[in-house]
């Protein structure tokens, strides 16, 4: 069993709707959660992190941790065609596969 | 120019030939990793520094060799290189763990490397 998994899509959202990203881990210790955003052929860039059960907002992203079901998401709403690219979740130094999201105009 | 900076950007190289990836940053970042990006697999790391002349082994150490001898460089070598060394390799840094904040990642633009 991976340590963080993800599906990997692809998720199909039409613009303006809200996405949802999900991603499991196998690890009860682990304190540090973050999303990374991938473009076709680009470097990882982060665009959320969290480290406390429940919601942390920045513009229209929003990060959710459970801890006790070990689940961790990222909401996009408002989606636009420039959110089009891969989500990497990652626990700590360790990465899931990464969910494809694909936003249509 | 401030940042994390890889070279080659592509490189392509024959099996058994030695290679070396480079990796350079300004931040004087404490930690730099290694990792490659394989379709299906997602990123793996392969090693990590804490600081100069420290090292350790990441999830996929084998057939890969790095150093440390100055802060702000961590190149990978590849001894031997085999065909499932194929790969996109991204060199990251981060600050010193002094507080979770410092705990993100700063990826290079990573090399694309074919082993014919």
């Amino acid at each position: 069993q991976k340590e963080v998994e993800q599906n990997s899509g692809p998720l199909s959202v039409p613009e303006g709707a809200i996405a949802s990203l999900n991603c499991t881990y196998s690890d009860r210790g682990s304190q540090s959660f973050f999303w990374y955003r991938q473009y076709s052929g680009k470097s990882p860039e982060l665009i959320m992190f969290i480290y406390s059960n429940g919601d942390k907002e920045d513009g229209r992203f929003t990060a959710q941790l459970n801890k006790a079901s070990q689940y961790v998401s990222l909401l996009i709403r408002d989606s636009q065609p420039s959110d089009s690219a891969t989500y990497l979740c990652a626990v700590r130094l360790v990465f899931g596969t990464g969910t494809r999201l694909l936003v249509s105009p | 120019d401030a940042g994390i900076t890889q070279s080659p950007r592509y490189k392509i190289t024959e099996t058994g030939r030695q290679v070396t990836l480079m990796c350079h940053q300004t931040w004087s970042h404490s930690y730099m990793f290694w990792y490659r990006q394989d379709l299906g697999h997602g990123l793996r790391l392969i090693y990590y520094s804490a600081a100069a002349d420290i090292t350790d082994k990441g999830e996929v150490p084998d057939g890969y060799v790095v150093s440390r001898s100055k802060t702000e460089n961590f190149p990978l070598t590849l001894e031997s290189a085999t065909r499932s060394q194929t790969s996109v390799y991204f060199c990251a840094s981060r600050g010193p763990t002094t507080s979770t904040t410092n705990e993100k990642l700063f990826f290079g633009s990573g090399t694309q490397l074919s082993v014919l």
